[in-house]
């Protein structure tokens, strides 16, 4: 079946601009999480959506990230006023469970590889 | 989550078994283990995990120590396919979602 997808796959953006960026969980999973991968290092957890709601935005960097996902399906990660330490690669992961148990696997999508320039 | 510690590389003659160890003394009782694997510009991708009991499936076989403190993903017979950054994570069971990655061992397969 289908996995994960995010798009763009990547991104260039000149410094200040805003970037959003989306994400395709697997049909049907309830919990999405986004992660930042910076280069060599692996990935953090940025924040964590239950359906629609968010209920961890512990990993977020600053107030100009954003995470959205109204209709507890596609989730849209946005980044205002880009800075040069913003780039990375942003990767989404979804489960397919509430429960929260550790035998939930997280399935991730290929990443978005953002560059600001 | 209780921490890691991974050595950073290794290198495994293709067709033959490889074995990445990982400590993590730590680990408490409702802890898992976790395995994943990142392939150069892909995803993480899951691999296998386990509790206390070794664990096995297609891609790889895991061995936890009776104590818990240190455990060892198998990869039967290498191929170049399986050369990846591999992270062991542990995870607590039930209010703690996020996988916590470290910095893995990057393996490589050597023809």
């Amino acid at each position: 079946g289908a996995g994960v997808s995010q798009s763009p796959r990547y991104k260039v953006a000149k410094r200040g601009q805003d970037v959003a960026l989306r994400c395709d969980p697997i049909s049907g999973h309830v919990s999405l999480f986004w992660y930042q991968q910076a280069l060599g290092q692996g990935p953090e957890f940025l924040t964590y959506f239950q359906n629609e709601a968010q209920l961890d935005k512990s990993g977020l960097p600053s107030d100009r990230f954003f995470a959205e996902r109204p209709e507890g399906s596609v989730s849209t990660l946005k980044i205002q006023r880009t800075q040069q330490e913003d780039s990375a690669v942003y990767l989404c992961a979804s489960s397919l469970g509430t429960s929260g148990r550790a035998e939930e696997t997280q399935y991730f999508g290929p990443g978005t590889r953002l560059l600001v320039l | 989550d209780a921490k890691t510690t991974q050595p950073p590389s290794m290198d495994c003659a293709e067709g033959r078994a490889a074995n990445l160890p990982c400590n993590h003394s730590t680990i408490s009782g409702n802890e898992y283990v976790y395995w994943y694997r990142q392939i150069h510009s892909q995803g993480p991708q899951y691999i296998i995990h386990g509790l206390k009991n070794n664990e096995t499936n297609e891609m790889a076989s895991l061995i936890i120590t009776e104590d818990r403190k240190s455990s060892t993903l198998i990869l039967p017979h290498a191929t170049l396919r399986d050369t990846a950054v591999y992270y062991c994570i542990v995870r607590a069971d039930f209010g703690n979602e996020k996988l916590t990655f470290g910095t893995g061992t990057r393996l490589t397969i050597i023809p």
